[in-house]
């Protein structure tokens, strides 16, 4: 079965700063990759996803992932945060294979921008 | 702008109380899905739906029910609520399968049974 690990719970990064919020997940082949977001309050929102070609995708809000086959990651970057980035992240797995249909989500990095 | 929609937002009810979860979209899609949130957890899938008159149970098991009477309308439904069923529940909808085309999710019912 598959499985999504995002290993920090919270991350806390001044304004302006960098960031990457790491996913590893666990799958026989090659699955299908994406990043939501959840503001307080609100449902998730998609980011950005990968299913096949250039391992690096541009998403909304100037986010970017990259798909790192070799270290089963699809970690999460951002070259300058802004105050509005604080909300909920959420890696989530799909199976292109026609499995059981629904998405595998990771348990969540929770993050806070400092002034 | 995603157009799906849950209500209520907040419902807090005693136990043994019957309570239907509501969840609609107006994009047309087929396919519609149930999450329940705890906080700081995964999502869990515990109802789908392909289309009218289809329903599946997801991952998680789940004492709820569902129906799909209207492609529109994805209501979720227990019988009898219990402290334990105390969590966040995202309805989501998508024109493809969940895993490979963007879901939409709606902001989510925030259910507390005392």
């Amino acid at each position: 079965a598959q499985s999504v690990t995002q290993p920090d719970i919270h991350i806390t990064v001044s304004e302006g700063a960098s960031l990457e919020l790491r996913c590893n997940y666990s799958y026989g082949a090659t699955p299908y990759l994406f990043w939501y977001v959840q503001s307080p309050g609100q449902g998730l929102q998609l980011l950005l996803k990968y299913f096949s070609g250039d391992t690096l995708v541009q998403g909304i809000k100037g986010f970017e992932a990259e798909f790192k086959r070799s270290q089963s990651s699809f970690n999460l970057r951002k070259p300058s945060v802004h105050w509005s980035d604080a909300a909920e992240y959420f890696c989530a797995v799909g199976d292109p294979g026609g499995g059981a249909d629904g998405l595998t989500f990771g348990k969540g990095t929770h993050l806070i921008i400092q002034p | 702008e995603a157009d799906i929609y849950q209500t209520p937002r907040y419902l807090v009810i005693g136990t043994g109380k019957k309570i239907t979860l509501e969840c609609s979209q107006t994009m047309g899609h087929d396919k519609m899905y149930w999450y329940q949130q705890d906080p700081g957890m995964e999502l869990h899938l515990i109802h789908y739906s392909y289309g009218v008159n289809s329903t599946e149970k997801g991952d998680l098991s789940s004492e709820s029910t569902v129906s799909r009477i209207r492609t529109e309308h994805f209501p979720l439904t227990l019988e009898s609520a219990r402290p334990s069923h105390t969590s966040q529940y995202l309805c989501a909808s998508s024109d493809g399968g969940l895993g490979d085309t963007e879901a939409f999710f709606g902001q989510g019912t925030r259910l507390t049974v005392v």
